[in-house]
């Protein structure tokens, strides 16, 4: 089956703890995507990369960092500098950031809650 | 900025009743629009693609359409079902790599 998982689905952070979610996807896309959902509110941007080894800051990267070595991977750690890290985390990909019109496809999410 | 507003917040409908969603979104630069749906606690699941060259599209019960000029975009579900149930999201891409979401319909459709 071809699409995108996250794990864990539920993680406890203690404070001062960095935490790090996994992002894996075999669709073979170029772009992958972190984004924050918040109760009753839209999703925000954190970090997107458009390419194996380069990724780009979005709208609220503070307190976050990722990786990019492999095409199929992208985890986001959650640093202990993020002072509100209590939400929800969802991974998309899309076949490439570069050109119009890239439908964006999404994992299941994992939801973190600061102990 | 580019800012996505969806109206109304909640939405509740007898089962089979026709119903549109609304997205309203301030930059007509856009080059394409996503209509998601959210089940509580999943991830989104993408129902329709539409781009800034496009005025509507269809799957199946679902018809949406787009009017740039305006900065409108409407989703409307024919013969609503329990199963619709869900929240609805709505996201402009006016970059390559950038979706801009609104905060969402949450629909309930009684048996």
């Amino acid at each position: 089956d071809g699409g995108i998982t996250q794990s864990p689905k539920y993680l406890f952070r203690k404070e001062g703890q960095n935490v790090t979610l996994s992002c894996e996807q075999n669709l073979n896309h170029d772009a992958m995507y972190w984004y924050r959902q918040d109760p009753g509110q839209g999703l925000r941007l954190i970090y997107y990369s458009q390419i194996v080894n380069d990724f780009q800051k979005g709208d609220i990267a503070e307190g976050y960092s990722v990786s990019r070595e492999k095409k199929e991977s992208f985890p986001l750690t959650v640093t202990s500098a993020q002072k509100n890290p209590t939400a929800f985390y969802l991974c998309a990909s899309s076949i490439d950031g570069s050109g119009l019109g890239n439908e964006q496809f999404f994992g299941p999410g994992t939801r973190l809650t600061v102990l | 900025k580019q800012e996505v507003t969806q109206i109304p917040a909640a939405l509740s409908v007898p089962e089979g009743e026709n119903l549109v969603l609304n997205c309203s979104f301030t930059d007509s630069a856009i080059y394409n629009l996503q209509w998601f749906r959210q089940d509580p606690g999943k991830g989104l699941t993408s129902l329709l693609l539409i781009q800034s060259s496009q005025r509507e599209q269809t799957s199946g019960r679902l018809n949406a359409s787009l009017d740039k000029s305006s900065g409108r975009s409407t989703l409307y579900i024919a013969a609503s079902q329990p199963g619709d149930s869900a929240t609805y999201l709505c996201a402009v891409s006016h970059s390559s790599y950038k979706l801009i979401f609104g905060s969402g319909t949450r629909l309930l459709v009684r048996p």
